[in-house]
């Protein structure tokens, strides 16, 4: 069965940083678009970021983590990343890693349980 | 930026029952509609993908329908384990977005 485990969350002070893993077990990951999507306390799903596989890097950010965010992947770990920089308020939520069904590019047909994120002074 | 505004906002069904959820584009989406699934305190579920097509594992109560900027899940007959929150997701354009969500509810 597909696993995706987050890592990482927790509670960081408005500007601070943190970085987000996310370990893949059980299939292929290098032959897997990944992505990160949100969930703010008692809200509804944001999509984060995206990163495609292989090794052409081919990224997307939404505008509201442009230039704050990055995503990247170690195929030889199994591992996806978030590095969050300059944390805002309305950054607090659960963070799921996200696995692109192959069916259906960028839908997403396994997830993770989600880390939470609060940025709070 | 493609909007996705679904409704009813709540839908309070019994078991049962049919329920009917609806999602608009804010412009052409294409076929490139999802539907997921979500229950409290778990991750979203993979329902349908490209408006009318079952995930794996789906059971055929659920159906999609629809193309450019309205969408339809239905749910031929609610089970107990049904109700929860439905979200449509959009592939057409980057970004990537979602519908705000329809709940179904126990009536």
């Amino acid at each position: 069965e597909v696993q995706l485990v987050e890592s990482g969350g927790g509670l960081v002070q408005p500007g601070g940083s943190l970085r987000l893993s996310c370990a893949a077990s059980e299939f292929t990951f290098r032959n897997y678009r990944m992505d990160w999507v949100r969930q703010a306390p008692g809200k509804g799903l944001e999509w984060v970021s995206y990163i495609t596989s292989g090794d052409d890097n081919i990224i997307h950010y939404a505008d509201s983590v442009e230039g704050r965010f990055t995503i990247s992947r170690d195929n030889a770990k199994n591992l996806l990343y978030l590095q969050m920089n300059s944390l805002r308020d309305e950054d607090t939520a659960v963070y799921y890693c996200a696995r692109e069904a192959t069916r259906g590019y960028h839908y997403f047909d396994s997830w993770g349980q989600g880390a939470l994120v609060t940025v709070s002074s | 930026e493609i909007v996705l505004t679904q409704s009813p906002a709540t839908l309070s069904l019994s078991p049962g029952e049919g329920a009917t959820l609806s999602c608009r584009a804010s412009q052409s989406v294409s076929s490139y509609l999802a539907w997921y699934q979500q229950k409290p305190g778990q991750a979203p579920r993979l329902l349908i993908y490209d408006a009318s097509n079952r995930a794996t594992d789906i059971p055929a109560r659920f159906s999609g329908s629809g193309s450019g900027t309205d969408f339809t899940l239905t749910i031929s007959s609610l089970e107990p384990e049904d109700f929860a929150v439905y979200y449509c997701q959009q592939r057409a354009n980057w970004p990537l977005t979602f519908g705000g969500g329809t709940k179904v509810e126990i009536k």
